[in-house]
């Protein structure tokens, strides 16, 4: 089924520590986008692509890093993850140049930093 | 910069009735798209309905159907004989021509009365 996935699912994590959030889609969009989701704030966005190669810096940047090796990964990563990083992550994908595209959404990292 | 508003943080409506969820922008562009996303516990993120700001025509989809004021920069959805599947979180978002990033409101959790 063509998606998008997201791993882990959830994960608890040290602060200090380094960790990586998977996301992987086939349906081959252009666009790719990291949102993290806490309550009462929304979706707000950390950084998006609009194709391989080029990363762009969103809302909430600071502490996140990204890379687009291809069209199909998209991985975020937190070098030293800090209590405040506590969150839903979402990746999302759509159509480039299509901008009635609506966005695809995985279905989420719980991302806890204790 | 483009923002995002929904006023109503909570609201309930007792099932088979009607309600309707605002949702305020404020934008200087003339040209962009207006999405509403569901978000069931779940957690998973879907597509509700989606409007063209250059039609003046309101979007429907079944049950649910916008008003879309682009004078007053209002995006209402309006969800008809409400079901108690329709539990969510729902989220307003606006989708710029000229920048591929799509911005969301904090959302509007409805819950639904038996």
């Amino acid at each position: 089924i063509a998606g998008i996935t997201q791993a882990p699912t959830s994960q608890i994590l040290a602060a200090g520590r380094r960790m990586t959030l998977r996301c992987t889609q086939d349906m081959r969009h252009n666009a790719m986008y990291w949102y993290r989701q806490d309550l009462g704030l929304g979706l707000r966005l950390i950084h998006y692509s609009n194709t391989a190669g080029t990363t762009g810096k969103g809302e909430v940047p600071d502490g996140y890093s990204v890379s687009r090796a291809n069209t199909d990964d998209f991985p975020l990563t937190l070098a030293s993850a800090v209590p405040s990083q506590t969150s839903v992550y979402f990746c999302a994908s759509s159509a480039e140049g299509s901008y009635n595209s609506p966005l695809h959404f995985g279905n989420g990292t719980r991302l806890t930093v204790t | 910069a483009q923002t995002v508003t929904q006023s109503q943080p909570e609201m309930s409506v007792q099932e088979a009735e009607t309600v309707t969820l605002s949702c305020t922008y404020d934008t200087s562009e003339s040209d962009y798209y207006l999405f509403w996303y569901k978000q069931p516990p779940s957690r998973q993120m879907i597509l509700v309905i989606r409007q063209e700001a250059y039609k003046q025509q309101n979007a429907t989809e079944n049950r649910f159907s916008v008003n879309f004021q682009k004078a007053a920069k209002s995006f209402s959805l309006k969800i008809s004989d409400s079901q108690l599947g329709d539990a969510a979180m729902y989220f307003c978002a606006y989708r710029s021509i000229q920048r591929d990033k799509i911005i969301f409101g904090k959302g509007t959790r409805l819950h639904i009365l038996p």
